[in-house]
């Protein structure tokens, strides 16, 4: 069955550290995105991709990045972690076009930054 | 700027019926969805309306007036594992969804 995996599931890191948060989807869709969620501010969009060597910045994109060399994977970069990227990391992807409305999220990555 | 409404909490007993409105304020709007969360958990896709008027699948139904900007979802024949989050979600013309904040339904025996 067709799937969307995040690794690691918890991870704790010290401030100022490089993380990378990894995305794979056997869906082989083109849509591919990263959220955080925090108490209070519901779902929000880091970085998104549309495909290959696609990639955009969301309403909260500062201080991360994305990379796509494939069609399957999306990592998520913290480039020097802060407090405040201690978070709920989702990734989620969805066909190009007819199926935009329905995203597949994965389990979440717990991130805190220490 | 975008921005969604949804209250933050409703309480219901098992087997009534309850309504989760969702008001937005967007440009570029192609549809509202609903999605699911459970205890953090992955959230999972419920439905989604393009045009004005009433989905329904089984249990859920949602409603959307895009001359009101407002939407809603219907939970009928309430369960206690209907207790979760829930969220709107408005698609805009970039292929993006923009979440509300979420309804924290406690459905109570």
């Amino acid at each position: 069955d067709a799937e969307i995996t995040q690794s690691p599931r918890h991870k704790i890191t010290e401030t100022g550290r490089q993380v990378t948060l990894a995305c794979h989807q056997t869906w082989n869709h083109n849509n591919m995105f990263w959220y955080r969620q925090d108490l209070g501010h519901g779902l929000r969009l880091i970085h998104y991709s549309y495909g290959v060597q696609d990639t955009n910045k969301g309403e909260v994109s500062d201080g991360y990045s994305v990379s796509r060399s494939n069609t399957e994977d999306l990592p998520l970069t913290l480039e020097s972690a802060a407090s405040s990227q201690t978070s709920v990391y989702f990734c989620a992807s969805s066909e190009r076009t007819s199926g935009a409305y329905e995203q597949y999220f994965g389990p979440g990555t717990r991130l805190t930054v220490t | 700027g975008q921005s969604l409404e949804q209250p933050s909490e409703v309480t219901a007993v098992e087997g009534a019926i309850v309504q989760i409105n969702c008001t937005y304020q967007t440009s570029g709007f192609y549809g509202l969805s609903w999605y699911q969360q459970h205890d953090g958990g992955a959230p999972t896709f419920l439905s989604y309306n393009a045009l004005d008027g009433l989905e329904e699948t089984g249990r859920f139904s949602s409603f959307l007036s895009r001359s009101d900007s407002y939407g809603y979802l219907l939970l009928q024949e309430l369960q206690m594992k209907d207790s979760a989050s829930y969220f709107c979600a408005v698609l805009n013309q970039g292929g993006k969804l923009i979440f509300g904040q979420g309804t924290e339904l406690s459905v109570k025996p």
